[in-house]
């Protein structure tokens, strides 16, 4: 069975500084993985995904993730936070074959200090 | 613009009554999901569907009931049966052979 375990419900930074969210997976097969962003009372947004290729993915609002298999991880990377940062963040896996499912990690919200 | 439409936002209902949550997509997705999510807890799989008249359990879909009548709509009821049922409840949907969700806005369903 997959899982998803996100280090730090809660992660703090002053604008400005460097995000870095955590995200290790557990999966039987290569999986896909995805960093999605929820703001308050709303759904989720895609932020970036892997699937095959390039191990760095780009995404948006300035957003990247690295793929690294041997440290089964996918942390997630922003250079420079900004006060419009600040949301709940979830990574999620999914393996290649059937449906497709995905499973959540518990999510981090993300505060960003003036 | 295409997109999912999740209704009502806000849901309040008295225990013991079952409860109908809508999710309506313009997206031609195929498969459609719902999903719970309760603080510290993420979002965990109720049901999923990857084609009309045919859907699956997730991984608490003890409580809730779906149907899928038709491409565009996918209803979650949440029953009497379901112990805790006060959350927030996203729909989902996803093109076959892809991966990624378009997500709803999500409902709020509180039981007093």
């Amino acid at each position: 069975a997959q899982s998803v375990t996100q280090l730090g419900s809660h992660v703090s930074v002053s604008e400005g500084a460097l995000v870095l969210l955590r995200c290790n997976y557990s999966s039987s097969v290569p999986p896909y993985l995805f960093w999605y962003v929820q703001y308050p009372n709303q759904g989720l947004q895609l932020l970036l995904k892997y699937t095959t290729g390039a191990t760095l993915v780009k995404g948006i609002n300035g957003f990247e993730a690295e793929f690294k298999k041997s440290e089964t991880s996918f942390h997630l990377t922003k250079p420079s936070a900004h006060m419009s940062d600040a949301a709940e963040y979830f990574c999620a896996v999914s393996d290649r074959r059937g449906a497709q499912k995905l499973v959540f990690g518990q999510g981090t919200r993300l505060t960003i200090n003036p | 613009d295409g997109g999912i439409t999740q209704s009502p936002k806000y849901l309040f209902r008295k225990e013991g009554q079952n409860v109908t949550l809508s999710c309506e997509q313009n997206l031609n997705h195929d498969a459609m999901y719902w999903y719970r999510q309760d603080p510290g807890q993420g979002l965990r799989l109720i049901y999923y569907s990857q084609i009309v008249n045919d859907f699956q359990k997730g991984d608490i879909a003890e409580g809730y009931s779906v149907s899928r009548e038709k491409k565009e709509s996918f209803p979650l009821t949440v029953t009497s049966a379901q112990k805790n049922p006060t959350a927030f409840y996203l729909c989902a949907s996803s093109i076959a052979g892809t991966y990624g969700y378009t997500f709803g806005s999500g409902t709020r369903l509180t039981v007093v």
